[in-house]
Parts: C-alpha cells; structure tokens; sequence
C-alpha cells in the first residue's frame, strides 16, 4: 500500500521561494504517476493547480510551477504573496489502479 | 461552466449507511470520470473513488469493503453509499470531476456521523 509523503510544514518570507515536494514509498516518483497539485485554503475546496506533472490551469499564478526532483514531484513557489499561504496537497496514481493523496503541506508565508 | 453540488444528509448514526449524490450542471457527465474525496477534521485528504459515466469504478481498497458509486446520465448525477459509518467517517466529503485536469470540485458537504 503506497504511502505519499509531503512536508507537514514550511514557512517562506514573502517575495522568497519555496520548494514542496511529494514522494512515493515505493520509489522514485515519475511522470508515470500523472503528479497532481492542490491549493487548499480554510473554508474552501480545493484548487488544481498542477496537473501531469508541470502542467498549469488558466487560473495557476505564473509563480507557481511543477517538476520532477531527485525522485519527488515537486512544487516551486517563486516570489511568494501572503495569498499563497494554505495547504498544499500532492496527488500521485499508481499503475495498480491506486490514486492516493500526500499528508499535505501547512505552508505559511511570514 | 461545470458546477458540481453535493447533497444528502449531514447527520448519520453510527452502522448506517452514508449517501450522497453530487450533481452535476453546465456540462454532460457522459464520457468523464467522477470522483469522491474527503477530509476529515484536521485531517488531509482521502481519495475514496471514481467512476466512469459507463459505470466502472475504482475504490481505495482501503474503503472498498463499504463503499457503492453509481452513476445517472439521464439526471447527470452520481452517487456516493459508505455502509456500516463510525465517527472515523466524520468529514467533508468533496465530488469532483476526475478526468485531466480534475478541475472541477464541489464545495464539499460536512457529514457528521453521530447518535
């Protein structure tokens, strides 16, 4: 049973970058495992903001970018603005048909 | 635009059975895949399932003894069942349209399981 491992907090000054990462108990995390994004703020459902990896929807601040590192997928926040401060969850699917969810990161901007 | 709305009871006892319909406006479920998440108070998110509108599903094995998806493309909804609830399933359950880029969401309904 795979488990997904995110940070379970991060702070970050504003205007400073941060890196989330996402990764997978079996091994590496690879394209093959479609690395999904979402930004979670309290009261709200969550957002997508990364797809497939790298992949961004109309509404995904150019600050915000996905990539694959050192076997994790990986979510860098360039510039960072208090608006960003929430919770970010990571999405990885296995090829056994499993989807499963990171722990999500509690990222603060202070 | 897609809109999705959860709806269903807020409040299940304990061994009952939890339902929830999401429906579905400004687009066809036919030819998607739907999908159910939750989360439960300070917790994260948990992926509970999908279902394509042909009626396939693919549960989280860790809740597939106690979960049914269904799916009603003449009323374009889809339906969540979680049999045998304990407090463990307290939560705001989530609809979602599961397909690339899963960008569409409910906003998510608190159901309470409680006496």
């Amino acid at each position: 049973q795979a488990v997904v491992t995110q940070e379970p907090s991060l702070t970050v000054s504003p205007g400073g970058t941060v890196t989330l990462t996402c990764g997978s108990s079996t091994g590496g995390v690879s394209s093959g495992h479609y690395p999904y994004w979402f930004q979670r703020k309290p009261g709200q459902a969550p957002r997508t903001l990364i797809y497939d990896t790298n992949n961004k929807l109309p509404w995904t601040p150019a600050r915000f970018s996905g990539s694959l590192l050192g076997g994790k997928a990986a979510l860098t926040l360039s510039g960072a603005q208090p608006d960003d401060e929430a919770e970010y969850y990571c999405l990885l699917s296995y090829n056994s048909g499993r989807v499963v969810f990171g722990g999500g990161t509690k990222l603060t901007v202070l | 635009q897609v809109q999705l709305q959860e709806s269903g009871p807020r409040l299940v006892e304990p061994s009952e059975t939890l339902s929830l319909t999401c429906s579905v406006s400004g687009g066809s479920i036919s030819r998607y895949y739907w999908s159910w998440i939750r989360q439960p108070p300070g917790k994260g998110l948990e992926w509970i399932g999908y279902i394509y509108y042909t009626g396939i599903t693919n549960y989280n094995p860790s809740l597939k003894s106690r979960v049914t998806m269904s799916i009603d493309t003449s009323k374009n909804q889809f339906s969540l069942q979680l049999k045998s609830v304990t407090a463990a399933d307290t939560a705001v359950y989530y609809c979602a349209r599961d397909s690339p880029p899963k960008e569409y969401w409910g906003q998510g309904t608190l159901v309470t399981v409680s006496s």
